[in-house]
């Protein structure tokens, strides 16, 4: 069975410093996808990154940077320079190939970074 | 981009009442998800619809059916609310070129109150 474990429930850092937000995944499948979303204050989950299992390449998006290790399940999220503005909370989620079916969500961190 | 709209933001109704969420998506997406979001317990998928009148039972459907008439809209529905169902519930769609393994795209949510 999927699962998705987000070990660190809350963090808080003081702006400008760089934080990793950690996700551990289970599958059994050799092809699946990894996500990452944020949920800001206002409620809506926002979509940043999908990352298929063959694709083992970290990407960088501006402050943003993934790290992904198959050897270690890991999908790690690393925001640097961190900002006021990225405090939200943050699903790791996973989705196998095979079947149809959905994305299973991690339990989420709580970023909180302040001035 | 992706736009999927709910009908309400907040919503407060009394016990026993039917309640109906709705959700619409621009995106011609054929699949369309609801789940529920809990404090410490995260995303938890009701129901899904990978297609018009077809539903799946996701992983916490009791107390709640859905119903699927055209391929836009997607209606969560709790037959006789209880206070135990007060929680934000969110709707999600993704194109069907993968079966369930497509980027999600989430509405405002609805943070619902049941008196």
């Amino acid at each position: 069975a999927q699962k998705v474990t987000q070990a660190q429930t809350e963090i808080s850092v003081v702006e400008k410093e760089d934080v990793t937000l950690d996700c551990v995944y289970e599958t059994r499948d050799t092809t699946y996808y990894l996500f990452w979303y944020k949920q800001p204050p206002s409620g809506e989950l926002v979509f940043l990154i999908r990352r298929n299992s063959f694709d083992e390449q970290n990407e960088i998006s501006g402050r943003y940077s993934w790290n992904f290790q198959k050897s270690t399940s890991s999908f790690n999220f690393t925001i640097t320079a961190s900002q006021v503005v990225d405090s939200a909370v943050y699903f790791c989620a996973l989705s196998e190939a095979s079947g149809n079916t959905p994305l299973v969500f991690g339990k989420g961190t709580r970023l909180s970074v302040i001035a | 981009d992706v736009k999927v709209t709910q009908s309400s933001r907040y919503l407060v109704k009394r016990t026993g009442e039917k309640v109906f969420l709705e959700c619409v998506q621009d995106m011609d997406h054929e699949n369309m998800f609801w789940y529920r979001q809990d404090p410490g317990l995260g995303l938890r998928l009701i129901y899904f619809s990978y297609d018009v009148k077809m539903k799946e039972k996701g992983d916490i459907p009791e107390g709640y059916s859905v119903s699927r008439e055209k391929k836009e809209r997607f209606s969560l529905i709790l037959e006789s609310a209880s206070t135990n169902q007060t929680s934000m519930y969110l709707c999600a769609s993704s194109s069907g070129s993968l079966g369930g393994q497509e980027t999600q795209y989430f509405g405002p949510g609805t943070r619902l109150l049941v008196l």
